[in-house]
């Protein structure tokens, strides 16, 4: 059958605001998790990443949490401008199966309003 | 900054042909990959590949996919007889280690369109 494509959720933030992108991972036996940035015609591009053994990781502007009890992780951007505007997944890897194979989420839209 | 690059950037085909793909992966990595993506969907994995031999594959990846690393720099994905589904984003990756202390640096692509 036709594959149908996926609806992603958007967040619209003023810039200067503060931003929060959630993600549910799947995988309870994940241990290492990234979030990535996606611009229109583009990979996706590294932004930060966590493991398992840690709460919380800062960046530059980026902050990423994570709580394991309810497989959960969010991105937070400090004053965020139009910059940040594009696709957000968040990525999960299991690194007792011996490989480095991302399990990426569905992903959300960022629009910054100017 | 090092980055993956990918040629070409759109590929078009017919159904039926043998396209390939083809990536440069960032110079001092080991471990290389291919994801894609169709459109509005999931980034989608489909193969790893470490010392000349593939590491891991999905279940996408099947024999009408291959991968190769024909000399020092160069990475490819060829795809015999494509298929409409075969229509994506292709998505090359490296890391410099297998482990979680290298994330994967993406490249941005080649959209292929199988007609």
């Amino acid at each position: 059958g036709e594959s149908v494509g996926l609806h992603l959720p958007t967040l619209s933030v003023q810039e200067g605001d503060n931003s929060i992108i959630n993600c549910a991972y799947s995988n309870s036996a994940s241990d290492y998790f990234i979030w990535y940035k996606q611009e229109s015609g583009k990979g996706p591009q590294f932004i930060i990443d966590i493991r398992s053994n840690m709460d919380k990781r800062q960046g530059q502007r980026v902050t990423v949490l994570l709580n394991k009890t309810v497989k959960h992780l969010s991105l937070q951007i400090a004053a965020t401008q139009p910059g940040d505007s594009a696709v957000y997944f968040c990525a999960e890897n299991y690194s007792g199966a011996g490989s480095y194979q991302l399990t990426f989420g569905k992903g959300t839209k960022l629009s910054v309003i100017p | 900054e090092p980055e993956v690059t990918q040629t070409p950037s759109h590929q078009v085909t017919q159904m039926g042909q043998e396209v390939i793909l083809r990536c440069v992966p960032i110079s001092n990595h080991l471990y290389f990959y291919w994801y894609r993506q169709i459109l509005g969907q999931k980034v989608e994995f489909l193969v790893s590949f470490y010392n000349n031999e593939i590491s891991e594959k999905s279940e996408i990846f099947d024999d009408q996919f291959s991968v190769e690393r024909p000399d020092g720099s160069n990475f490819t994905l060829k795809i015999r007889s494509t298929k409409l589904e075969d229509s994506a984003m292709y998505f090359c990756a490296s890391s410099g280690t297998g482990g979680t202390d290298s994330p994967l640096h993406f490249g941005n692509g080649t959209r292929l369109t199988v007609t």
